[in-house]
């Protein structure tokens, strides 16, 4: 079946770097435009960045995220990847890894992986 | 981009119908018809259950729908059961080609 799932998340200090992971299955993982999202704990849902399908060419990013935030795909390894640094407490949330069905339609998502800013 | 506006919380009987309203811009909700809703049971990964305003995907109960008027869009919940108690988001595509979630709504069902 279809499935996205994350990895990578761990317990960082104020300023460090880290690299999430996510592997695709089930599905034409190249043909997807594919998005991050987090979601603090007991807050709502963030959107935070997302990249075109087959070469990736077309990148966004939240404006809370973007020069600190990179995101890449590997589509001969089915993967996803978000390199978050220079890490701030804020960032402490869940990560998800979505595909984009289309323009209004995140249709699939991963379990989500932790990420944790603390000193 | 500031969040989409949602209520805090809505609440309604079994078997009654509900609507969570999500109110944001021209530049947003108004602008463009890829407004999607979610919901997120505790603990859970959201899913998706309307997107491009009205559409529904396979496997949704029909008791889900979604509309739009102006720069408010809506999820109306009908004949509430008790698995439809999570929270619920609204999301939007904007004219700086990025996305924006609504504020989130808890949905209690008495």
């Amino acid at each position: 079946q279809m499935q996205l799932v994350e990895s990578g998340g761990a317990l960082v200090k104020p300023g460090g770097s880290l690299r999430l992971s996510c592997a695709a299955s089930g599905f034409t993982f190249g043909g997807y435009y594919m998005s991050w999202i987090r979601q603090a704990p007991g807050k709502g849902l963030e959107w935070v960045s997302y990249i075109s399908s087959r070469s990736g060419m077309t990148i966004y990013y939240a404006d809370s995220v973007k020069g600190r935030f990179t995101v890449s795909r590997d589509n001969a390894k089915n993967s996803l990847y978000l390199q978050i640094s220079s890490l701030r407490d804020e960032d402490t949330a869940v990560y998800y890894c979505v595909r984009m069905g289309g323009w209004g339609a995140f249709d699939i998502w991963g379990h989500g992986t932790m990420v944790t800013v603390s000193s | 981009q500031s969040a989409l506006t949602q209520p805090a919380s809505v609440s309604g009987s079994p078997g009654q119908s509900i609507t969570i309203s999500c109110t944001g811009a021209s530049s947003d909700v108004g602008g463009y018809d890829f407004v999607s809703w979610y919901q997120q049971h505790p603990g859970k990964a959201p899913k998706l259950m309307i997107y491009d305003v009205t559409n529904r995907p396979s496997g949704v109960p029909n008791r889900f729908s979604g509309s739009k008027s102006g720069n408010t869009a809506s999820l109306t919940i009908s004949g509430l059961q008790a698995e439809d108690e999570a929270d619920y988001y609204c999301f939007s595509y904007t004219s700086s080609s990025t996305y924006v979630f609504g504020t989130g709504t808890k949905v209690t069902v008495l």
